[in-house]
């Protein structure tokens, strides 16, 4: 089945306690990207990929880092979480090929992340 | 200025209702509108995408573009309990980088 994977799907944790959320995707898809999403905000682009090895900043990188290091694999690292990054957070993917295709993002399931 | 306005509702209508939901946007180089539907927890998947203006339809949705206005809209016909999600809209221009709306809220009574 085709899918994006994220894990965990929910997170407490405390200020300042380095935490790693992982994504997978099993499409072969070259661009992938992180969103968090918070009321009256709607999504909002954290980073992006579009190959192995190439990521780029999205709209609200501080205090975020990812890596590509496989195509399949985009993790969402966060050195020292704050409170200010409790929120929802949704991996996604999609391919670099036909107008159509270019349109058919795939989401995860959501990792629900609070940060005391 | 938000550059994609999305009234956030919630919207409520009973089963077998139209539904009309909206969004306006500021940026006259958006070209690819789409409409993703969430429900709770989960993640979007897309409903529906249009290039440039004009309508296209699928089933009981119709989406609609008006760039003269910059307004685009998804119709829902014959709705029913399961359409109940939040409906987000989504726009690009000529690069990879989506802009979502905040999302509406639709809730079809039965």
């Amino acid at each position: 089945e085709a899918q994006v994977t994220q894990n965990p799907r929910y997170l407490i944790t405390v200020t300042g306690k380095k935490l790693t959320v992982t994504c997978s995707q099993n499409m072969n898809h070259e661009y992938m990207s992180w969103y968090r999403q918070d009321p009256g905000l709607g999504l909002r682009q954290i980073y992006y990929s579009m190959n192995v090895e190439v990521t780029d900043k999205g709209d609200v990188p501080e205090g975020y880092k990812v890596s590509r290091k496989e195509k399949r694999n985009f993790p969402l690292i966060l050195e020292s979480p704050s409170p200010n990054q409790t929120s929802l957070y949704f991996c996604a993917s999609r391919p670099m090929g036909t107008e159509r295709e270019n349109h058919e993002q795939y989401f995860g399931p959501g990792t629900r992340l609070t940060v005391t | 200025q938000k550059e994609v306005e999305q009234d956030p509702g919630p919207l409520s209508v009973p089963e077998g209702a139209i539904v009309s939901l909206n969004c306006t946007y500021s940026n006259s180089a958006f070209q690819y509108f789409m409409w993703y539907r969430q429900y709770s927890r989960k993640g979007p998947e897309l409903l529906m995408y249009t290039y440039s203006s004009g309508n296209k339809e699928d089933g009981r949705f119709t989406a609609q573009v008006d760039k003269s206005s910059k307004y685009i809209s998804l119709f829902i016909r014959d709705s029913q309990p399961s359409d109940s999600a939040t409906y987000l809209c989504a726009m690009r221009d000529s690069s990879y980088k989506l802009i979502f709306g905040s999302g509406t809220r639709l809730l079809v009574r039965p």
